[in-house]
């Protein structure tokens, strides 16, 4: 079985302030884990993912995340915020030969204060 | 990157009609295509696997018969709300994973507004 949780349905920052969106799985199976970018009224975007290999992934928009085996996390993060980035985010696991299926966080909102 | 469309982008209808939402992968061929559903400020909630040539999977709680699922061709699934009534009012979504990937990386649609008047 795999869940997902991601901490905080809302967070808010400063334009140009650090961006950390909080995202702990559980799985049986090694995970394949996944950040989307949701903007009002449309489908999801890829941000990033990780699969194999590296653990600190870099995805568009300046985003990154870092598999932690140990704390069984995938925190998403940004240097710097854009007013632009002001999204839903879900984190989202998957498994090897689990067919592609995806299981949703509860999302994240983020808001950006200029 | 791969494309997902879908159609209608949006639609309302009466109570007790049905309609019906198209999936379609653009330039990729999909065995496997997954149906969303989404309420407004809430995550997305699988219902069901669509899959080519057999019987759509459906997630614990989601009513077969209510919601029929077709995956006519390995580029197409279709989504039936039979006698849709207020509460089928939602946002709905499909995703295909490409074949050849062996991540499962998926591809959204862009999705279906539903209003049941």
């Amino acid at each position: 079985a795999q869940s997902v949780t991601q901490l905080g349905s809302h967070v808010s920052v400063s334009e140009g302030a650090l961006v950390l969106l909080r995202c702990n799985y559980s799985s049986s199976v090694p995970p394949y884990l996944f950040w989307y970018v949701q903007y009002p009224n449309q489908g999801l975007q890829l941000l990033l993912k990780y699969t194999t290999g590296a653990t600190l992934v870099k995805g568009i928009n300046g985003f990154e995340a870092e598999f932690k085996k140990s704390e069984t996390s995938f925190h998403l993060t940004k240097p710097s915020a854009h007013m632009s980035d002001a999204a839903e985010y879900f984190c989202a696991v998957s498994g090897y030969n689990q067919g592609g299926k995806l299981i949703f966080g509860q999302g994240t909102e983020l808001s950006v204060k200029p | 990157g791969a494309v997902v469309s879908q159609h209608p982008s949006w639609v309302i209808c009466k109570s007790g009609t049905s309609v019906k939402i198209e999936c379609r992968s653009l330039d990729f061929q999909a065995t496997t295509m997954f149906w969303y559903r989404q309420f407004p400020k809430q995550s997305l909630m699988l219902m069901a696997t669509s899959n080519e040539g057999s019987k759509a999977t459906y997630e614990q709680g989601v009513e077969k018969d209510k919601f029929l699922i077709n995956h006519a061709s390995l580029t197409l699934s279709t989504l039936t709300v039979t006698s849709a009534h207020p509460e089928d009012s939602s946002f709905y979504i499909c995703s295909a994973p490409r074949l050849a990937s062996s991540y499962n990386e998926q591809f959204f649609g862009p999705g279906t507004r539903l209003t049941v008047l």
